[in-house]
């Protein structure tokens, strides 16, 4: 089955400093990667949508200057939390859709981000 | 604007009792509708859409358009039910973006 990886699993980084999670599609090609936000206790938030080659589309809210994504490849999608703050500690999720043959978002373990 | 209710934080049943843990929507256009489910400790999984019309695990759920409902249904719950169930809903398909309800945690009693 389609397998979506997420690298680190969990992060503990200072206040100011940028992190970076990486969405890997296993054993299929994705042009869409989606990012979401997960709080404790509480649904996916939907971030922002990534598309291989081009800009990543934003949810309302979300800065994208903040978040930064890039979808260098078919396979691969990044988001760079960047000058991370307390306030930045989530579960970020990452989903992909396979290009051939899809039928639904196969979704990564998630990666736990810790801003101290 | 698109939304998807989940009244329900928590479902408590025993072994064997019916479940139905409940969803509706807001959309103006013709949507798609997905369970997904997270047993602990592990990702997020689809667990059935409204456009395949089939039982996963003994699961079911039909789209009442009128009612803008997607309930999921059980008719015997077993232990290994227990999760978190999350609604969601897509404008045009998978491939588009999800918009998730809150969750309702089942827990199965024995």
């Amino acid at each position: 089955g389609a397998v979506v990886s997420q690298h680190p699993s969990r992060v503990i980084c200072k206040s100011g400093t940028s992190v970076k999670i990486e969405c890997r599609s296993l054993d299929f090609q994705a042009t869409t990667m989606f990012w979401y936000r997960q709080f404790p206790k509480q649904s996916l938030m939907l971030m922002a949508t990534s598309n291989e080659g081009s800009k990543a589309t934003y949810e309302q809210g979300v800065e994208k200057d903040k978040f930064l994504i890039n979808h260098a490849s078919l396979t691969l999608s990044t988001l760079t939390v960047t000058s991370a703050h307390p306030e930045d500690s989530s579960f970020y999720i990452c989903s992909a859709y396979p290009l051939v043959g899809g039928d639904t978002q196969y979704f990564g373990p998630g990666t736990r981000l810790t801003v101290l | 604007a698109q939304r998807v209710t989940q009244p329900e934080k928590l479902l408590s049943v025993f072994k064997g009792a019916p479940v139905e843990l409940k969803c509706n929507y807001s959309y103006s256009g013709s949507p798609e509708l997905f369970w997904y489910v997270q047993y602990s400790r592990q990702r997020l999984q689809l667990l059935l859409r409204h456009i395949s019309r089939e039982s996963i695990k003994g699961f079911t759920a039909d789209l009442n358009k009128g009612e803008t409902s997607f309930h999921l249904k059980k008719p015997f719950a077993q232990e290994e039910d227990s999760a978190m169930y999350y609604c969601a809903l897509s404008a045009s398909g998978g491939y588009n973006k999800l918009i998730f309800g809150a969750g309702t945690r089942l827990a199965v009693h024995p």
